[in-house]
């Protein structure tokens, strides 16, 4: 059975705190991640597709790295703001890889006070 | 349309009646995905259409469920006597060809008493 699985569940930071969850997931076979930001009442939001070991990218504040060796992936958020709250998802494609299918984690909800 | 539209966007529906889900997918997409979201999990797949037919229906829970794309654009799920435990966010996502990247609509909120 394949599991992606994020942490903490939740969080609550500060505006200006920067702060990083984890996604796992299994190492073999990997074909790619993909990261989604999804706010309440509006549909997921794709932020980041990452297929290579080592990769970084970066989108405004949000960054996200990745290491398919060991099987984590970070994204980090610097200087949160309000706006950043959100539900953060990770998600595996599961084999075979043409079809597109996801494997989606439980999700990492951000909550950032004012 | 620009995105991915559902509808209805909620429906409450006693236990035991039939519901329908619509999903109109961006215009060109042949790759058409649906999940469902309960409370405090990820979304979780339930059906992968590549054009009319369901090339992978794995995630359908039981034979309750039932989903369709006779024209390969439109897609609608349908749940048949539906159970409390069917209460969830039912997304329904496109690509414009399976690998590519994949955009989710806002999602049909089921809330069955």
């Amino acid at each position: 059975i394949l599991n992606v699985e994020q942490s903490p569940q939740s969080l609550h930071v500060q505006e200006g705190d920067s702060t990083n969850f984890t996604c796992s997931f299994p190492s073999s076979n990997f074909y790619a991640l993909h990261w989604y930001r999804w706010e309440t009442a509006k549909s997921p939001e794709a932020l980041f597709v990452m297929t290579l070991n080592g990769d970084e990218k970066k989108k405004g504040r949000i960054s996200a790295t990745l290491n398919t060796k060991e099987g984590y992936s970070y994204l980090y958020i610097k200087g949160s703001q309000p706006e950043d709250s959100a539900t953060y998802l990770c998600a595996f494609i599961a084999p075979p890889s043409n079809t597109g299918k996801l494997i989606f984690g439980q999700g990492t909800t951000l909550q950032v006070k004012p | 349309g620009a995105g991915v539209s559902q509808t209805p966007s909620n429906k409450v529906t006693e236990k035991g009646k039939y519901v329908e889900l619509r999903c109109d997918p961006i215009s060109g997409h042949t790759a058409l995905y649906w999940y469902r979201q309960s409370l405090g999990q990820g979304p979780e797949f339930l059906i992968y259409f590549q054009g009319t037919g369901a090339a992978d229906d794995s995630g359908l829970p039981n034979d309750r469920f039932f989903a369709v794309r006779p024209e390969g654009s439109v897609s609608t799920l349908k749940i048949q006597r539906t159970e409390r435990g069917d209460s969830a966010v039912y997304l329904c996502a496109s690509s414009l060809d399976a690998g590519n990247t994949i955009y989710f609509g806002e999602g049909s909120w089921l809330t069955v008493v």
